[in-house]
């Protein structure tokens, strides 16, 4: 079974710009949450979509947005891109909802934002 | 805020040594997983544990998760250089409704 996919790896954008990353999930997996993840703050939540709907929403800015397509993969925007936007973007698969059940990450997308 | 402190942050060992990574907060979780990380690549889950007290073990590794389902430990036996990574708690409680809280993770390096 194929694992989950991020597709681009690596983004280079400059501020002011906007970004689209996309999230493939593991087949079966209806749900699909987002991270960020940065040396100074570590893994942090974005959001998590559950058959279509965001169901949970971490404490970032509405620069930030999702959405899921009835096939479960994910993409996440980001508008008027900041330096501090620079990150590494992971997205997690998984069969329910929530954080107990096993999620499976993707490799992550890199973006530099410069 | 980060409800899950980790310690040490960073850690260098020689193969062989044992070493423990902690994962503390002040908040009950009804759940905590561990994950381990490296250059490149998504975190990969270890274990997750449920109930308080409760202790797993992956061959060299053993997860403990406290009484009070606050803190967990994982203690590595004879580390190896292929231990080597960035080791991720992370948390499930309803206060964050049941989103995964994560620990800014303790960087090991195990040089043979």
């Amino acid at each position: 079974k194929a694992g989950v996919t991020q597709t681009p790896r690596y983004l280079i954008k400059t501020r002011g710009q906007q970004v689209t990353l996309s999230c493939s999930p593991i087949s079966g997996h209806r749900s699909v949450s987002w991270y960020q993840q940065t040396p100074g703050q570590g893994l942090q939540f974005l959001f998590e979509y559950f058959s279509e709907t965001q169901r949970n929403k971490g404490n970032f800015p509405g620069r930030f947005s999702g959405r899921q397509f009835s096939n479960s993969r994910s993409e996440m925007n980001v508008s008027t891109l900041e330096l501090g936007d620079s990150a590494l973007y992971l997205c997690a698969s998984s069969i329910l909802a929530g954080g107990a059940d096993t999620q499976y990450f993707g490799p992550g997308t890199r973006l530099t934002v410069l | 805020t980060q409800l899950l402190e980790q310690s040490p942050q960073f850690l260098s060992i020689q193969e062989g040594e044992n070493l423990t990574v902690y994962c503390n907060s002040s908040s009950v979780f009804s759940s905590l997983q561990w994950y381990r990380q490296e250059p490149g690549e998504g975190p990969v889950l270890l274990v997750t544990v449920v109930t308080g007290g409760e202790v797993k073990k992956l061959k060299r590794l053993t997860f403990q998760f406290g009484d009070a389902r606050k803190d967990s430990s994982l203690h590595i036996t004879a580390a190896q250089p292929g231990d080597t990574g960035l080791y991720l708690c992370a948390g499930e409680s309803s206060n964050s409704g049941y989103a995964l809280n994560f620990g800014k993770g303790t960087s090991l390096l195990v040089t043979p």
